[in-house]
């Protein structure tokens, strides 16, 4: 079975330092993982998806991610934090990535808070 | 751009009485899906639809939940005798050719 953990539910930075957020999966067979953001009041918006291709994912707002299946990670980087991006993410595994009736196993979420 | 959108955004209801959390996907996908958190919690997946038939659903949608497509546009989940623990922010997604989920803003349903 697909699990997720996200280590550190709140992630403090300040602003144009490095965001650094952990995923960590377990997977049975080769995963997709996705990271999602959600803004206050808002859906869960696709940051970037990993699904067999390139290790390194770029997404959107400058965020990406790699793969490495040696450590069963997924973290989610950006090189420099902006006060938008002040919200929360989640990293999720898709249970049949191959196909669109996967569902989506999600991690505890990260609130990221960035400080001027 | 396309997107999901959810009705209403906010739900209050007595226990005991009959919800329906109204979502309409984006157009031209064909896979659709019903998520819920409960507060501080992480989002849990219910339900997946296709071809106006259940694909998959997990253990926490039981008898009291269905879904339906009543028409082309509209993806509905309904509560048949809502519980104090079925208070969540509920979320529809969809999905077309890609396996992208496409996410709501999501409904908060408050059960008292």
């Amino acid at each position: 079975a697909q699990s997720v953990t996200q280590l550190g539910s709140h992630v403090s930075v300040s602003e144009g330092a490095l965001v650094l957020l952990r995923c960590n999966y377990s997977s049975s067979v080769p995963p997709y993982l996705f990271w999602y953001v959600q803004y206050p009041n808002q859906g869960l918006q696709l940051l970037l998806k990993y699904t067999s291709a390139a290790t390194l994912v770029k997404g959107i707002n400058g965020f990406e991610a790699e793969f490495k299946k040696s450590e069963t990670s997924f973290h989610l980087t950006k090189p420099s934090a902006h006060m938008s991006d002040a919200a929360e993410y989640f990293c999720a595994v898709s249970t049949d990535g191959s196909s669109n009736t996967g569902k989506l196993i999600f991690g505890q979420g990260t609130t990221l808070q960035v400080k001027p | 751009e396309p997107e999901v959108t959810q009705t209403p955004s906010h739900q209050v209801t007595q226990m005991g009485q009959e919800v329906i959390l109204r979502c309409v996907p984006i157009s031209n996908h064909l896979y659709f899906y019903w998520y819920r958190q409960i507060l501080g919690q992480k989002v849990e997946f219910l339900v997946s639809f296709y071809n106006n038939e259940i694909s998959e659903k997990s253990e926490i949608f039981d008898d009291q939940f269905s879904v339906e497509r009543p028409d082309g546009s509209n993806f509905t989940l309904k509560i048949r005798s809502t519980k104090l623990e079925d208070s969540a922010m509920y979320f529809c997604a969809s999905s077309g050719d890609s396996n992208e989920q496409f996410f709501g803003p999501g409904t908060r349903l408050t059960v008292l």
